[in-house]
């Protein structure tokens, strides 16, 4: 297992164009989250799926933006009509559900930068 | 709503010294879980250090350990013997505990401090 891997890891965009980003989490790893890190800041929660079902979402996700997790393995997050206020970097992570309300560690992927022009 | 506040952009600090690195926090919660997070440049996130909040003893990984006090709300991280590998941002992150099954177990996060260790 090589941990949790995002595509692509760099991506440059102008304005107005759509951007999809793909995250695959460790395998049997059920929960996926997507964050979103801008520059000078710590990551922000954007959206959670357990399995294939997306549980939670942040304000921060606008309605340009649409996750999915299909069959509850790979993950894509999609961008409309990008902004220039939409660069930052977009981080995913995934964890293993053992038991409820258990404590399970996040695991990390290197992120996609998204540069909007 | 949970705050985690990291004064400290930057900070500079010789090989083989030890540094602490600062962080505090502002919850309502009784229980929750505090993280110290490693970015090194360009690489993913790794977690270093856990701390249960229902936990008086201060954790220690090697040689990453916590200053862990509840009713400061105050967790700073402590590196001894620092090493070049240990260059990176470090991020304070809480989490509260599951409600239920289907709760996000979502990360809060400072904003970071970028550690530099030098010869």
């Amino acid at each position: 297992d090589t941990g949790v891997s995002q595509n692509p890891r760099h991506k440059i965009t102008k304005r107005g164009q759509n951007v999809t980003f793909r995250c695959d989490p460790i395998s049997e790893h059920n929960r996926l989250y997507w964050y979103r890190q801008t520059l000078g800041q710590g990551p922000e929660f954007l959206t959670y799926f357990q399995n294939e079902a997306q549980l939670e979402k942040s304000r921060l996700l606008s309605d340009r933006f649409s996750a999915e997790r299909p069959k509850g393995s790979f993950s894509t997050l999609e961008i409309q009509r990008t902004e220039q206020g939409d660069s930052a970097m977009y981080l995913c992570a995934s964890s293993l559900l053992v038991a409820a309300r258990s404590y399970n560690e996040q695991f990390f992927g290197p992120g996609t930068r998204l540069t909007v022009l | 709503a949970q705050t985690v506040t990291q004064s400290q952009p930057e900070m500079s600090v010789q090989e083989a010294e030890t540094v602490t690195l600062s962080c505090t926090y502002d919850t309502s919660e009784s229980n929750y879980y505090l993280f110290w997070y490693k970015q090194p440049p360009s690489r993913q996130m790794i977690l270093v250090i856990r701390q249960e909040a229902y936990k008086q003893q201060n954790a220690t990984e090697n040689r990453f350990s916590v200053n862990f006090q509840k009713a400061a709300k105050s967790f700073s991280l402590k590196i001894s013997d620092s090493q070049l590998g240990d260059t990176a941002m470090y991020f304070c992150a809480f989490m509260k505990p599951p409600t239920g099954p289907g709760t996000a177990s979502k990360l809060t996060f400072g904003t970071g401090t970028r550690l530099q260790v030098t010869l």
